[in-house]
């Protein structure tokens, strides 16, 4: 089945620093991945959709220039927490579809647990 | 707005059947998608129904019902391992974006 791989699955790191999260289609090309952010006991809250080679559509109420989102490949989306703070602590899933019809499920990352000290 | 609604959490015995259920109101919908989620780990897919009735597979099956903004998720034989949180997701128009509802999170007792 599909496959989407996502490094790297914990970070910690001190306040102010910078963190990339990568999102890997492996074996299919994905037009479209999905980042989503979820705190402990809630459900998944779409931050942002990645579509490759324009920018990102932002969900209201994310920063832009906090989470930079990159798709530069057909199989490879970034997500860089810029300058992270605590209040950043949390985990980060994304996700890709096959662009083969609107039937078809997202394929989920592991997740990055994210924790700023 | 946008809104899904379920329980938020269920308790089972196992080799019971669990009915979850979920309703939706969204500014239009193509597509209606459960999801299993242990806890810190990714979601993976179970079901998508796009039209009204019942979809089996194994021992999961998942109803709806557009016209009521309804649907279920059936867990048959439930096992200890079922014991996580299920999420229902709507895909809605004019793309692929999906929103989740919170989730219930579901507890199989021996």
């Amino acid at each position: 089945g599909a496959v989407v791989s996502q490094h790297p699955s914990w970070v910690i790191c001190k306040s102010g620093t910078s963190v990339k999260i990568e999102c890997r289609s492996l074996d299919f090309q994905a037009t479209t991945m999905f980042w989503y952010r979820q705190f402990p006991k809630q459900s998944l809250m779409l931050m942002a959709t990645s579509n490759e080679g324009s920018k990102a559509t932002y969900e209201q109420g994310v920063e832009k220039d906090k989470f930079l989102i990159n798709h530069a490949s057909l199989t490879l989306s970034t997500l860089t927490v810029t300058s992270a703070h605590p209040e950043d602590s949390s985990f980060y899933i994304c996700s890709a579809l096959q662009p083969t019809g609107s039937n078809q499920p997202q394929h989920f990352g592991d997740g990055t647990r994210l924790s700023i000290l | 707005g946008q809104n899904i609604d379920q329980p938020t959490e269920m308790t089972a015995t196992e080799g019971a059947i669990v009915q979850i259920n979920c309703t939706y109101q969204t500014s239009g919908f193509n597509g209606l998608f459960w999801y299993q989620q242990h806890a810190g780990e990714a979601p993976t897919f179970l079901s998508y129904n796009v039209l009204d009735g019942l979809e089996e597979k194994g021992r999961f099956s998942s109803f709806l019902s557009r016209s009521k903004g309804y649907s279920y998720l059936l867990l048959k034989e439930l096992q200890m391992k079922d014991s996580a949180s299920y999420l229902c997701a709507v895909r809605l128009l004019g793309g692929f974006k999906t929103i989740f509802g919170a989730g219930t999170r579901l507890f199989v007792k021996a």
